[in-house]
């Protein structure tokens, strides 16, 4: 099966810096990928979503890397802002599997 | 549309009780997800509906958990007899059937405490 983890559980960045948050996965065969963010008190929220056939794609402030080769998964956002503060999470499934999310690690914005 | 709509938010019971959480999915969306959260574990998928059926329950704990899905706006998770361990913050989610499989709509969860 698929296990998923998350560099570290605390990021304290200053506003308006790069945030950059790092997530390892573990099954080879993991074809998508996704991050998710968490605001206090609220569900997980979409934010980006990658498959295997790419190693990088962008959105809104928003870019999210893929290295099969280490299999690492990173989420960049430019220039954070303090509604960036939540939990980020990533997820990795391909095929009949379901979804495996890592647990987490909260993105701390320093004024 | 208001989104995915749980209920309750919160919910606290004593050991043994039954306990029943409720799940509104967004109109027109074609699967449902329940999932459990809590700090040592992170978010689990406990089982999801596909056009109201059940397709995967195998992140179901046991059989003190069971899913209803009666029709296409409604779902039901229910625990009983409830234990301490229990105490979780349960997510419904949906997602429309042309969306990738991450784009899941979540709700805001039900925090359930078993005392």
């Amino acid at each position: 099966g698929e296990s998923v983890g998350l560099h570290l559980p605390t990021l304290s960045v200053q506003e308006g810096d790069n945030s950059i948050i790092n997530c390892a996965y573990s099954n080879s065969a993991s074809d998508y990928f996704i991050w998710y963010k968490q605001e206090s008190g609220k569900g997980p929220q979409f934010i980006i979503d990658i498959r295997s056939n790419m190693d990088k794609r962008q959105g809104q402030r928003v870019t999210v890397l893929l290295n099969k080769t280490v299999k690492h998964l990173s989420l960049q956002i430019a220039a954070t802002q303090p509604g960036d503060s939540a939990v980020y999470f990533c997820a990795a499934g391909g095929g009949a599997d379901g979804l495996t999310f890592g647990k987490g690690t909260h993105l701390i914005i320093q004024p | 549309d208001a989104g995915v709509i749980q209920s309750p938010r919160h919910e606290v019971t004593e050991m043994g009780q039954e306990v029943t959480l409720r799940c509104k999915p967004i109109s027109g969306h074609d699967y449902l997800f329940w999932y459990r959260q809590t700090m040592m574990r992170g978010l689990e998928l406990l089982i999801y509906f596909n056009n109201n059926v059940p397709i995967d329950d195998s992140g179901m704990p046991e059989d003190r958990f069971s899913a209803k899905m009666p029709n296409a706006s409604f779902s039901t998770l229910k625990i009983q007899p409830s234990e301490p361990r229990d105490s979780a913050v349960y997510f419904c989610a949906s997602l429309g059937g042309l969306a990738a499989p991450g784009e899941q709509f979540f709700g805001p969860g039900t925090r359930l405490t078993v005392l």
